[in-house]
């Protein structure tokens, strides 16, 4: 299954509502789709899973959507930690990964 | 805390072996299927392998089957990876990472390591 993501870059000012899109090539069952945030020389950290579901400690800032193949992670206000890579990952097969959207500081 | 401590990484020549430790702590690492997934500047990341809680079971991408093997010595909470006839796509830093429900094969990871970095050289 692969994964797109859009847009690769988006630049943002902190404050502002970031929203990235993640398309799978099939439908992917029982939404299993995950979202990381990945910072500069860290491991990538798990954000959201089932497509919408929030991980323990993840601020409510992050929301998961979607479902079949369209899924969409929202940032409803950017803080300065937020500025990072982030990756949707499907696991409704052997597991694949979006190549990823930065979120950079406009 | 959940901890994962990655070890093994290095240079190594085309057509050689490694090996990778992954020392778990913080939680009953038994309960616990577990992966390694690597990331490359220009393969992003990509799933290497699975090993289910008790170690009976294994899965691999068509990238690395036959030439990597996933173990895992559940009296001592280490993870490892071998790895054979490397060439220079299988270059990246290496995350041993852990499925975020115990038991199940829900395929996506609440806890990463560090990384660990495999330079293929020619």
């Amino acid at each position: 299954i692969v994964l797109t993501q859009s847009p690769g870059i988006l630049s943002l000012s902190p404050g502002e509502r970031a929203t990235l899109s993640c398309r799978a090539s099939q439908s992917l069952s029982s939404s299993k789709l995950a979202w990381y945030q990945q910072r500069p020389g860290q491991a990538p950290r798990l954000l959201i899973y089932g497509a919408s579901s929030r991980t323990t400690g993840i601020s409510d800032r992050f929301s998961g959507s979607g479902s079949g193949t369209d899924f969409t992670l929202v940032i409803s206000r950017l803080e300065p930690e937020d500025f990072a890579v982030y990756y949707c990952q499907q696991y409704g097969g052997s597991p694949t990964f979006g190549q990823g959207t930065k979120v950079e500081i406009k | 805390q959940v901890q994962l401590v990655e070890s093994g990484g290095g240079v190594v020549q085309a057509g050689g072996s490694l090996r990778l430790s992954c020392a778990a702590s913080g939680f009953t690492f038994i309960t616990y299927g577990m992966h390694w997934v690597r990331q490359s500047p220009g393969k992003g990341l990509e799933w290497v392998g699975v090993i289910s809680f008790g170690g009976s079971t294994q899965y691999y991408p068509d990238s690395v089957r036959g030439r990597f093997t996933i173990s895992r010595d559940n009296s001592n909470n280490t993870l490892f990876l071998q790895m054979s006839s490397l060439s220079a796509e299988d270059t990246a830093v290496y995350y041993c990472a852990k499925e975020a429900s115990p038991y199940t094969s829900g395929w996506y990871w609440d806890y990463w390591g560090q990384g660990t970095l495999v330079t293929v050289s020619s």
